[in-house]
């Protein structure tokens, strides 16, 4: 299995830039994609393929990474992103990360 | 607009089958695509299951694979999951998805809570 791993929680005033990383036990090329998960709903799909923005996503969500390293950026962050973030590859099956929890203060 | 649905017991007793349907609206399951299965542990771990294609070839998580079916039905574009044997271990909540080339899962169901308990 191709491992993600996430750092489990995050704490950010609005206005500010968060960065939320992502990194793969072996590379997965670009075959990366982000989720937004808030409680009660289902997962909503953010950026696809590492760093291209799905369609209606406010441009403050921006995507970077290759290989091994991926990272999702927030700029600036809103109350409403206060959420639970997933990475998940599709290089090797599909994997998730375990999800970092972003709080807004 | 595609939506997904899903529907099914929420309770299921250890050792029997968990059944769980996804319906679906706004694309055709055999126009194109996977049809996947994902779940949700309490404690946010989530899990890629299986899917099934828009020609109906199915591939399975090789952690399920000995537990696992998804078949569909094309004239109600419903597609479905069968999971033999579960324990308590199997409790979630069951998501479906639709997913794009690429890996990308694009569209989601609700998801339906499962807990298996006796």
């Amino acid at each position: 299995d191709t491992v993600l791993t996430q750092s489990p929680a995050l704490a950010v005033s609005p206005g500010e830039r968060v960065t939320i990383s992502c990194r793969a036990s072996e590379s997965v090329s670009t075959l990366m994609h982000w989720y937004q998960q808030k409680p009660g709903q289902q997962p909503k799909l953010l950026i696809y393929l590492a760093s291209h923005l799905e369609s209606g996503v406010p441009a403050r969500f921006s995507g970077s990474g290759s290989g091994t390293d991926f990272t999702l950026t927030i700029d600036p962050v809103e109350a409403d992103d206060t959420a639970t973030y997933y990475c998940q590859q599709s290089w090797n099956d599909f994997t998730f990360g375990s999800g970092t929890k972003l709080e807004i203060k | 607009e595609i939506q997904l649905q899903e529907s099914g017991p929420g309770l299921v007793k250890p050792s029997q089958s968990l059944s769980l349907t996804c319906s679906v609206t706004g694309y055709t399951i055999t126009s194109g695509y996977d049809w996947s299965w994902i779940r949700k542990f309490p404690g946010n771990k989530m899990e890629w299951m299986g899917y099934i294609s828009y020609s109906g070839s199915t591939n399975y998580n090789p952690s399920l694979k000995s537990r696992i079916s998804i078949t569909r039905d094309t004239s109600k574009n419903q597609f479905f999951l069968q999971l033999n044997s579960v324990t308590t271990e199997d409790t979630a909540t069951y998501y479906c998805a639709r997913e794009l080339p690429g890996g990308v899962m694009d569209a989601w169901g609700q998801g339906a809570s499962v807990t298996v308990s006796s």
